[in-house]
């Protein structure tokens, strides 16, 4: 079955950028239906969506972190990225990747990787 | 902006009883509403989508229901698996997707 798999550094410090990668495994980036999406989770807190890249490229994004986020796919690898700018101790968080399904709702995640922002 | 409220913030219930879950939008939804577990230490797991539909693999004892600004989710017949935290998410106005704040269900 599908697999979701985030990888990337567990710290961060303030004003750099947070890089992570989604592997997806057992399926294709390059589904017609499947949007792959970034959310976060800070510690003790609820869920935020951050943006989802389509494999053709299309893109979208939460307004409140649209000036900070990119997103992009890699399909010969079977990838997803996010690179969130100018990190702040708020950033500190639980990153999910997770697949929106045909744009809807979000049928398959990662485990997560928490990120710490420190100096 | 839509804002998604789920009450109340914990629910104590007993194993073999049932819950009862709220999500309220501030402005109608229609039916594009969805359901999330998450247990301690997991990533979240769809439940419910529509407002009713169940996601594959998930048992009859959930249910879900409302639309337009309301919405329940029901779990009867707790079983200890189930005491987690839920959330609920609109998709009516996509790509935008808010989610409530989550429901605690402890044991009582």
């Amino acid at each position: 079955q599908v697999q979701l798999h985030e990888s990337g550094p567990g710290l961060v410090k303030p004003s750099e950028t947070l890089s992570l990668t989604c592997t997806v495994s057992g399926g294709s980036v390059s589904s017609a239906t499947s949007y792959w999406s970034w959310i976060r989770q800070p510690p003790g807190q609820g869920l935020e969506w951050i943006a989802y890249v389509f494999y053709s490229g299309s893109t979208n994004f939460s307004p409140s972190l649209q000036s900070r986020v990119t997103i992009s796919a890699d399909t010969s690898k079977n990838q997803f990225s996010l690179n969130l700018s100018s990190v702040t101790a708020a950033d500190t968080a639980v990153y999910y990747c997770a697949r929106l399904n045909s744009g809807y709702f979000f049928d398959l995640w990662g485990q997560g990787t928490l990120v710490t922002v420190s100096s | 902006e839509i804002v998604m409220t789920q009450s109340p913030a914990t629910l104590s219930v007993s194993p073999g009883e049932r819950a009862t879950l709220s999500c309220r939008a501030s402005r109608s939804v229609s039916s594009n509403l969805a359901w999330y577990q998450q247990r301690v230490g997991q990533p979240p797991r769809l439940l419910i989508y529509s407002a009713s539909t169940r996601a594959s693999g998930v048992p009859a004892r959930f249910s879900g229901s409302g639309s337009g600004t309301d919405f329940t989710l029901t779990i009867s017949g707790l079983q200890s698996e189930d005491f987690a935290v839920y959330y609920c998410q609109q998709y009516n106005y996509w790509p935008m997707y808010t989610f409530g704040q989550g429901t605690k269900l402890e044991i009582k």
